[in-house]
C-alpha cells in the first residue's frame, strides 16, 4: 500500500478513556507529522518527528504524547481528553524535516470526545 | 509577526474561473504552497511558488508576488469535483510551515 494510512478513521471517546491513533507510510519519508485540524481554523501542528527523532512539540498538552518506533509508523496515545480535543487528527510525512518539501497527508482520524 | 488571510467561502459557477486569494505578512520566507482537502478526506499537494510569478498545471494556475505579501490560485474550466476547501501556507525561514484557515470553493451546476 502506497501513501499515508491513518486507523482508525473515527473513534468517540469518553473523557477517562485510553486509546491510540495509528499513522504508517510507505513513502521512504524521515520525517511525519500530527496536526490537529478544527472546523474554520488553521491546522495545527503538534509534533515533528524527523529520522524517529522528536524536534517539534508546539506546547501540545500532556494528555496527547506521540511514538514513533520506526520511520514508517507514527502513533499518537490519548488519554483523559477533553470535549474540546474533538478534531480532526492528520498525520502526514515528507522526506526529511529540512527544506521546501512537500508533505503528504493521510485521511486523518475523526475523534469525538464526550 | 506572522500571519496568513485567505476568504473563508467562495461559490462558483461550473465551467467558469475562479480565483482564490492569499495575503501574508512574515519576515522571512520560504515559499508558499497550496493544497486542496476535499471533504473527509487527506489535504493533497497543489502547487508550490518561491519565486514571483504564475505557474501553471492544466487547470489550475498559482501566482505569487512576494513584494506584496500575495498569491493567487486560478481554478479554470471548473469541475464539480472542483468543490473542496482549499488550504495556503507560506514557509518561514525556519521552514516552519504557517497554514490559513482555508477556503471552502463551493462549484454550482
Amino acid at each position: 500500500e502506497t501513501g499515508v494510512t491513518q486507523t482508525p478513521r473515527h473513534l468517540v471517546m469518553g473523557m477517562t478513556n485510553k486509546k491510540s491513533l495509528k499513522c504508517e507510510q510507505h513513502l521512504g519519508h524521515n520525517a511525519m507529522y500530527w496536526y490537529k485540524q478544527s472546523a474554520k481554523k488553521p491546522l495545527e501542528l503538534m509534533f515533528v518527528y524527523n529520522f524517529k527523532e522528536q524536534t517539534e512539540n508546539n506546547s501540545v498538552p500532556s494528555r496527547f504524547s506521540p511514538e514513533c518506533p520506526n520511520s514508517s509508523h507514527l502513533f499518537l496515545h490519548l488519554h483523559t481528553l477533553q470535549p474540546e480535543d474533538s478534531a480532526l487528527y492528520l498525520c502526514a510525512s515528507s522526506q526529511d524535516r529540512d527544506g521546501a518539501n512537500v508533505l503528504t497527508f493521510g485521511a486523518g482520524s475523526r475523534l469525538t470526545v464526550l | 509577526g506572522q500571519n496568513i488571510d485567505q476568504p473563508t467561502e467562495m461559490t462558483a459557477t461550473e465551467g467558469a474561473i475562479v480565483q482564490i486569494n492569499c495575503t501574508y505578512q512574515t519576515s522571512g520566507f520560504n515559499g508558499l504552497f497550496w493544497y486542496q482537502q476535499h471533504a473527509g478526506e487527506a489535504p493533497t499537494f497543489l502547487s508550490y511558488n518561491v519565486l514571483d510569478g504564475l505557474e501553471e498545471k492544466g487547470r489550475f494556475s498559482s501566482f505569487l508576488s512576494r513584494s506584496k505579501g500575495y498569491s493567487y490560485l486560478l481554478l479554470k474550466e471548473l469541475q464539480m469535483k472542483d468543490s473542496a476547501s482549499y488550504l495556503c501556507a507560506f514557509m518561514d525561514s525556519n521552514y516552519q510551515l504557517i497554514w490559513g484557515a482555508g477556503t471552502k470553493l463551493i462549484i454550482k451546476p
